[in-house]
């Protein structure tokens, strides 16, 4: 069965650093897509980035990157030059066809970020 | 702006009522889902939809039912059968693959159910 594991429950950054996300998952599928959510304070769920398994270089959305280790099964999100306002629940999730149009997704326990001014 | 909107933001319950979310896009995603979020956890799929006029259970059905007889429409129902309803409840969109990727969701705002 799939699984994703964030080990992190919370996490603190001053302004202007940079910090880094963690995430391992599980899966016997060669082919599959990751993503990282934001949650602000405002309870919508956020897309940040997505990571497709088959393309070895990893994804970047301005001040938002991923270490995509395949092999180890890790992905995590690297937040640049963090700003106050990138402060959030973030969720690592993994994707499962489910068919058509429709996939299903498995998200991890998430990691509590702060900014600190 | 295209998007995904879900009302009410706050709904309560009373003991034995459905009660009903619900959620509509403009998005023209032609599948639709319904996620629940419990404290300290991530989200966990309730139902889901391809297409109109059909849909499937997803891990954690039990309780609850959904319609789709609109493309933008797909609103739960929260039935008396659900025991611990008190949760928060997301919608979420997406269409079909590009090609062989499959495309993200995108989710709502959400809906805060409580019971009174």
């Amino acid at each position: 069965a799939q699984t994703v594991t964030q080990s992190q429950p919370e996490m603190s950054v001053q302004e202007a650093e940079t910090v880094t996300l963690s995430c391992t998952y599980d899966t016997s599928e060669s082919d599959y897509y990751l993503f990282w959510y934001k949650q602000p304070p405002s309870r919508q769920m956020i897309l940040v980035i997505r990571q497709e398994a088959y393309k070895q270089q990893n994804a970047t959305e301005n001040r938002f990157s991923v270490n995509f280790q395949k092999a180890a099964k890790s992905f995590s999100l690297k937040i640049s030059d963090s700003q106050l306002g990138d402060a959030a629940m973030y969720f690592c999730a993994y994707l499962i066809p489910l068919g058509g149009a429709t996939n299903k997704l498995i998200f991890g326990t998430g990691t509590l970020l702060a900014v600190q001014p | 702006d295209g998007g995904i909107t879900q009302s009410p933001k706050y709904l309560f319950r009373k003991e034995g009522q459905n009660v009903t979310l619900s959620c509509e896009q403009n998005l023209n995603h032609d599948a639709m889902y319904w996620y629940r979020q419990d404290p300290g956890q991530g989200l966990r799929l309730i139902y889901y939809s391809q297409i109109v006029n059909d849909f499937q259970k997803g891990d954690i059905a039990e309780g609850y039912s959904v319609s789709r007889e609109k493309k933008e429409s797909f609103p739960l129902t929260v039935t008396s059968a659900q025991k611990n309803p008190t949760a928060f409840y997301l919608c979420a969109s997406s269409k079909f693959p590009t090609g062989e990727v499959n495309q993200p969701q995108h989710f709502g705002d959400g809906t805060r159910l409580s019971i009174l």
